[in-house]
């Protein structure tokens, strides 16, 4: 059981746009800044958003963060068959003195 | 560039310990803080640990605390996570990862505990 609740699973077609939701508590998403993960199949995780809606560089602008409250949502637009893999979003949690991830949410571009 | 390498996992019995290692190159090694992450087979991302720049202050996740311990050698560039009292559910690839944020990761090292 992750302390952020992410759904398993969303998926969409090409060229479309998705959202990925991230759901926390006053203790981690509400007071700390939130990052998303991108793990494609058999590969190392690669950080997409920091600080709640920064992008490294060479991330395509394709990708967004945005936090409100105790939740964060990752959104893709523009949708291509490469980006089907685990996402994940982590933060600290206060409370805990201790880093989280959420469970993982598995993109399929049908 | 950035490089971290781990190494030091295996194949190890329950209750018995092992010591792994991130070797990091291409960056001011003792100006960042150094993360611990784990991926049991077929799971999802799991922090295990987390250690400032000047060793004052590390931090541990309760499945770990107490067992492991992480550390580092600026001198070496060297960070580490020593484990003991091994249980078959820290099976895992086991990826340092630079501080903040978490942009670059090493490739993993797989440690088994199995009889």
């Amino acid at each position: 059981q992750s302390v952020l609740t992410q759904p398993p699973s969303v998926s969409a077609a090409p060229g479309q746009k998705v959202t990925i939701s991230c759901s926390g508590s006053s203790s981690n998403i509400g007071n700390n800044y939130v990052s998303w993960y991108q793990q494609l199949p058999g590969t190392v995780p690669k950080l997409l958003i920091y600080d709640n809606n920064k992008r490294p560089s060479g991330i395509p602008d394709r990708f967004s963060g945005s936090k409100s409250g105790t939740s964060a949502t990752l959104g893709i637009t523009g949708l291509q068959t490469g980006d089907e893999a685990d996402y994940y979003c982590g933060t600290w949690d206060s409370s805990l003195s201790a880093g989280v991830f959420g469970g993982g949410t598995k993109l399929t571009v049908l | 560039q950035v490089q971290l390498v781990e190494s030091g996992g295996g194949v190890v019995q329950p209750g018995r310990s092992l010591r792994l290692s991130c070797a990091a190159s291409g960056f001011t090694f003792s100006s960042y803080g150094m993360h611990w992450v784990r991926q049991a087979p077929g799971k999802g991302l799991e922090w295990v640990a987390v250690i400032s720049n000047d060793e004052s202050n590390k931090y541990y996740a309760d499945s770990v605390k107490g067992r492991f311990t992480i550390s580092r050698d600026n001198s070496k560039n060297t960070l580490y996570l020593q484990m003991n009292s091994l249980r078959v559910e820290d099976t895992a690839v086991y990826y340092c990862a630079r501080s903040s944020p978490t942009d670059y990761w090493g490739q993993g090292t797989l440690v088994t505990v199995s009889s």
